[in-house]
């Protein structure tokens, strides 16, 4: 079965805090793609990275990185010096075989104090 | 980069009339699109799939003859309502998958549509 969890459902934190969203996926596939989406209250889905499954290298975006590890099946999302428009939920999702329909995780609401 | 648009962005309708959605991929062609649906504070959950030229595939619990899925050309996607209720009032955003040639992992979202049913 394939399955995407973000066991945090919330998460509050201070502006320049650093803050981590873990996502833990389950999938039989050797070929996937795993997607991190910013949802802010307007609700379009903002694309924020892809990784495929061979793809194993960590990566930064400014203040943004993730870290992919197939041992433990996790693609986790850290921001770095949170700000105020970091607020929004957001998802990861896990695209697996040869299709582009995605199966989302539940979301982690992120919200920034000033 | 690949744009999805949808349309309407919001509607309002009445119990027991029909809506249409309308997700349109503008500079690259999509044989395939998805309909997902969202209801407030949770997940997004994928409807069905939409096949250019061949009848959709439902997830499991969706009713096919409820949402209507027509993706009559390579760029556009209709999804209609039919005999709206209340408790299909939801956000609905499709997706399109970039290339002609299977899953790349190119995939584009519409903007999403937000439907009230009174």
């Amino acid at each position: 079965a394939q399955k995407v969890t973000q066991a945090q459902t919330e998460i509050s934190v201070v502006e320049k805090e650093d803050v981590t969203l873990d996502c833990v996926y389950e999938t039989r596939d050797t070929t996937y793609y795993l997607f991190w989406y910013k949802q802010p209250p307007s609700g379009e889905l903002v694309f924020l990275i892809r990784r495929n499954s061979f793809d194993e290298q960590n990566e930064i975006s400014g203040r943004y990185s993730w870290n992919f590890q197939k041992s433990t099946s996790s693609f986790n999302f850290t921001i770095t010096a949170s700000q105020v428009v970091d607020s929004a939920v957001y998802f990861c999702a896990l695209g697996s075989g040869n299709t582009g329909k995605l199966i989302f995780g539940q979301g982690t609401t992120l919200q920034v104090k000033p | 980069g690949a744009v999805v648009s949808q349309h309407p962005s919001w509607v309002i309708c009445k119990s027991g009339t029909s809506v249409k959605i309308e997700c349109r991929s503008l500079d690259f062609q999509a044989t395939t699109m998805f309909w997902y649906r969202q209801f407030p504070k949770q997940s997004l959950m994928l409807m069905a799939t939409s096949n250019e030229g061949s009848k959709a595939t439902y997830e499991q619990g969706v009713e096919k003859d409820k949402f209507l899925i027509n993706h009559a050309s390579l760029t556009l996607s209709t999804l209609t309502v039919t005999s709206a209720h209340p408790e299909d009032s939801s956000f609905y955003i499709c997706s399109a998958q970039g290339g002609l040639a299977g899953f790349t992992g190119e995939l584009f979202f519409g903007e999403g549509s937000r439907l009230t049913v009174l």
